[in-house]
């Protein structure tokens, strides 16, 4: 199993622009998040998923957009790229909702310009 | 909101010292408290976690200690090594909701 993977591994933008991040995970698992980390922070919440076609808000969701057309892919769109944006964006994935272990992707560093 | 509060931010201990980092959460519905571990540049992994039924959990050098009652739990190094030196994270499921996680405590074992 390749786990949970994320593409890019960098990206840099310009304010304004949008892309996609991508995420995919062959665990078979309902359970997926999108979390960012700012230097010398933890990990936000920004987005998750219960299950194919549900998808909800986390913590710092502004700025950002979701789907979850299948079970293996939770792309994460950014709409028009901001300074504030500029952080580390790791994927996860888990068996269950709340009390199962979490399992990050490698993660994508983006800098916005 | 949820809020999980971890402190120290950062510790530094000598190596075979033992590092004690603590966590609060503010939920008391919460149920499931895990630690995680982040090398520089790479992604965090699951090191120990503790269910609510339960007060303290061991593994090898690492184990948590949970007290319900004061809403706060442990994470317990015992004879650091060179090789522990990174940030760990707690974070609790939010009344069984997705993991809210704490500011991150940067341990450096020196050796």
């Amino acid at each position: 199993n390749a786990g949970v993977t994320q593409t890019p591994k960098f990206q840099v933008l310009k304010t304004g622009q949008s892309m996609t991040l991508q995420c995919a995970q062959d665990m078979n698992h309902e359970y997926m998040s999108w979390y960012r980390q700012d230097p010398g922070m933890g990990l936000r919440l920004i987005h998750y998923s219960v299950g194919a076609g549900i998808t909800d808000q986390g913590e710092v969701p502004n700025g950002y957009n979701v789907s979850r057309s299948t079970t293996e892919d939770f792309p994460l769109r950014l709409l028009s790229a901001a300074p504030s944006q500029t952080s580390v964006y790791f994927c996860a994935s888990s068996y269950g909702r709340g009390a199962d272990t979490q399992y990050f992707g490698p993660g994508t560093r983006l800098t916005v310009l | 909101g949820e809020n999980v509060e971890q402190h120290p931010s950062t510790l530094s201990v000598q190596e075979g010292d033992s590092a004690v980092i603590k966590c609060t959460y503010s939920d008391s519905a919460s149920n499931y408290f895990p630690w995680y571990k982040q090398e520089l540049g790479k992604r965090p992994q699951l090191i120990i976690d503790i269910r609510s039924n339960v007060g303290e959990k061991k593994d090898q050098r690492i184990a948590v200690t949970l007290n319900k009652t004061a809403k706060h739990f442990s994470l317990h190094i015992t004879e650091t090594q060179p090789e522990d030196s990174a940030v760990y994270f707690c974070a609790d499921n939010n009344a069984g909701n997705m993991l809210t996680f704490g500011g991150g405590t940067r341990l450096m074992v020196k050796p």
